[in-house]
């Protein structure tokens, strides 16, 4: 079964443009939850969506947004990028269900340089 | 709120001995699930170990042994017989709740493993 993917996997951007990163989850699940990793802050939560709705959401300004396709692939998009979006984003999928705790497995993340 | 602590920002082990990585947490709902994940340098985080509040035993997976102190709210991730393989950045992380509805984890600083041969 494959794995979870994300592309591109290195990306190199100006302040003030905007990009956007896809993650492809491991066939059937339904939940993709999205990180981003820094040096200074470590693995923050970003979002979640299940089933095309975006479930959880963590504290990060309204440039970062995502969405979730009808086959479970997700974009995240990050608008007017600032240097500070200089970052590993990690995407995760899980099956989610009830009754059970799925532990969530990753992509190999996109590493994302703002300049 | 919730709160994961790894106090350990570096740990040198020896190959072939037991090493073990501190990990606790805080929070207020009595469902949780706990997890351990390694993060090569490659930048991939790959799940280790899982433990449930409700376990009552704790969790083994290979060489990963989970000690699960409830009481304490301690989650130290132990490595019998390290490997050089296993040099790596290590991650604890837990979820609120049990059924699934959210998949949002909350991580620790993480702690940086060296295996010397």
């Amino acid at each position: 079964k494959a794995g979870v993917t994300q592309t591109p996997r290195y990306l190199i951007k100006t302040r003030g443009q905007q990009v956007t990163l896809s993650c492809s989850p491991i066939s059937g699940h339904r939940s993709v939850s999205w990180y981003q990793q820094t040096p200074g802050q470590g693995l923050q939560f970003l979002f979640e969506y299940f089933s095309e709705t975006q479930r959880n959401k963590g504290n990060f300004p309204g440039r970062f947004s995502g969405r979730q396709f009808s086959n479970s692939r997700s974009e995240m998009n990050v608008s007017t990028l600032e240097l500070g979006d200089s970052a590993l984003y990690l995407c995760a999928s899980s099956i989610q269900g009830q009754g059970f705790v799925y532990e969530q497995y990753f992509g190999p993340g996109t590493r994302l340089t703002v300049t | 709120a919730q709160k994961i602590t790894q106090t350990q920002p570096g740990m040198f082990v020896q190959e072939k001995e037991a090493v073990t990585l501190d990990c606790t947490y805080d929070t207020s709902d009595p469902s949780y699930g706990l997890f351990w994940y390694k993060q090569p340098s490659s930048g991939e985080m790959i799940f280790l170990i899982y433990q449930g509040s409700y376990d009552q035993q704790n969790a083994t997976e290979g060489r990963y042994s989970l000690n699960f102190q409830k009481a304490r709210k301690s989650a130290n991730l132990v490595i019998s017989a390290s490997q050089l393989g296993d040099s790596a950045m290590y991650f604890c992380a837990m979820r609120e709740g049990l059924t699934g509805n959210t998949g949002k984890l909350i991580f620790g600083q993480g702690t940086t493993l060296q295996v010397k041969p």
